[in-house]
């Protein structure tokens, strides 16, 4: 059973922000939200991962709704290096014994 | 830090034919995962491990088997490959820590199965 509902395709101009939307309505309330990132052919890259609060590092913004039913990743100035295929993930994590379950994701196309 | 590598990175196999793949890491993470690839799909996980000598089966385990003797090896064994087992099988790991699943992965394995 699927957890996250994601747009199966976006484009964004190169140089633009590129907002990728997650919906998780049943999520629970000790559940992490991560992202992750699959280049073509290379393996998934970690991207950033929330609770409740919104967050931010030197690859992505992180945006929860207060009801947590769903997220958005922004990445503030997509270049073409950005386009993959982008995982939004709920899950307790390994450490509540439930590893992850990556879905089909947003295949993200930044265009010049 | 090599981080996580895998051995083989290349292999095609005949039906039956047995082999290991060999992943690495060294990170002195407590968690690693084996995940396969198919065309077009996301990632399945075959099984897991929490610790050495400890394994776990993800979602679709059968036609594998797992060992963890070694807290930086986890190895991934097909007994008797089939043509369904031709993906991309990549390895994983993570450190111990609640909300952390921050997961290393590997660059892959690429598997025909003839």
């Amino acid at each position: 059973d699927a957890k996250t509902t994601q747009p199966t395709s976006m484009d964004c101009a190169e140089g633009r922000a590129a907002n990728l939307p997650c919906n998780h309505s049943t999520i629970s309330g000790n559940e992490y939200v991560y992202w992750y990132r699959q280049i073509h052919s290379q393996g998934p890259q970690y991207i950033i991962h929330g609770l409740k609060n919104n967050e931010t590092n030197e690859m992505a913004s992180l945006i929860i709704t207060e009801d947590r039913k769903s997220s958005t990743l922004i990445l503030p100035h997509a270049t073409l290096r950005d386009t993959a295929v982008y995982y939004c993930i709920v899950s307790l994590g390994i450490s509540g014994n439930t590893p992850l379950v990556f879905g089909k994701g947003t295949r993200l196309s930044v265009i010049a | 830090n090599a981080g996580v590598t895998q051995t083989p990175k290349f292999r095609v196999l005949k039906t039956g034919q047995s082999m290991t793949l060999l992943c690495a890491q060294d990170m002195n993470h407590e968690y690693m995962y084996w995940y396969r690839q198919d065309p077009g799909m996301g990632l399945r996980l075959i099984h897991y491990s929490v610790g050495e000598g400890t394994t776990a089966k993800g979602e679709v385990p059968d036609g594998y088997n797992v060992s963890r003797l070694k807290k930086q090896n986890f190895l991934l064994g097909l007994e008797s490959a089939a043509p369904s087992q031709t993906s991309v099988y990549f390895c994983a790991s993570t450190e111990l820590g609640r909300g952390t699943d921050t997961q290393y992965f590997g660059p892959g394995t690429r598997l025909t199965v003839l």
